[in-house]
């Protein structure tokens, strides 16, 4: 496979639900992001990870929970979340060399509908 | 903060009609700018962008300007087709590094024969 991959791409799931979205990157990248797409609104960046390492993170409540265990994957683990955290949640990665290029490249994303 | 307005769409064309979608920013210093496009069931994948004011990117027969001045980043296109039709972002890069962008709501391109 190459390029980055999401899994699963469609998931619904209750209020009470634990569930996670995958992002694996075959592009041997040293970043990663999670970003929501909500429809008429802005992406919304979520979480930054570089190498390994959390640098960002945009107030995003804690009932969203990001796991990088190396650099080629990142995990968003969803836990009691509500019907207005239903989104498109795109996975990203880039190579962070100092001069910084902002090309990401971008997964297929997980359609997440919260019921 | 950092923020970018885009036209709302949807932008209806018929093939070979000249495209403009608009974009302007609201920056601290002096971000790069950036188009990523959207096709249907498929993630965002970078389209062009320029780094500094007066650079005009450039691909697949798109164009967009840095305009300092009018802090405007506006992407055209002279004939469009049918494989055109996608959602088109504009987005501005973070001055602290990190390939951090802030990204527009999107603009929905449907291009018909």
């Amino acid at each position: 496979e190459t390029g980055v991959t999401q899994t699963p791409r469609h998931l619904v799931m209750g209020m009470t639900n634990k569930k996670s979205l995958k992002c694996e990157q075959h592009l041997g990248h040293n970043a990663m992001y999670w970003y929501k797409q909500s429809a008429k609104k802005p992406l919304e960046l979520m979480f930054v990870y570089s190498l390994e390492e959390r640098v960002e993170n945009n107030s995003v409540p804690s009932r969203f929970s990001p796991e990088c265990p190396n650099s080629s994957h990142l995990f968003l683990h969803l836990h009691t979340l509500q019907p207005e955290d239903s989104a498109l949640y795109l996975c990203a990665s880039s190579q962070l060399t100092g001069l910084d290029t902002g090309e990401l490249f971008f997964g297929e994303g997980s359609r997440l509908t919260v019921l | 903060g950092n923020s970018v307005t885009q036209m709302e769409g949807p932008v209806t064309l018929s093939e070979e009609a000249f495209l403009t979608i608009n974009c302007t920013y609201t920056a601290t210093g002096y971000p790069s700018l950036f188009w990523y496009v959207q096709y249907p069931g498929e993630g965002l994948q970078l389209l062009l962008k320029a780094t500094k004011a007066d650079d005009k990117g450039s691909n697949k027969g798109f164009e967009a300007t840095y305009r300092k001045e009018t802090t405007s980043f506006h992407l055209e296109k002279g004939s469009v087709q049918v494989s055109d039709s996608a959602v088109y972002f504009c987005a501005l890069s973070d001055t602290g590094g990190g390939n951090k962008l802030t990204f527009g709501t999107g603009t929905q391109l449907k291009v018909e024969l």
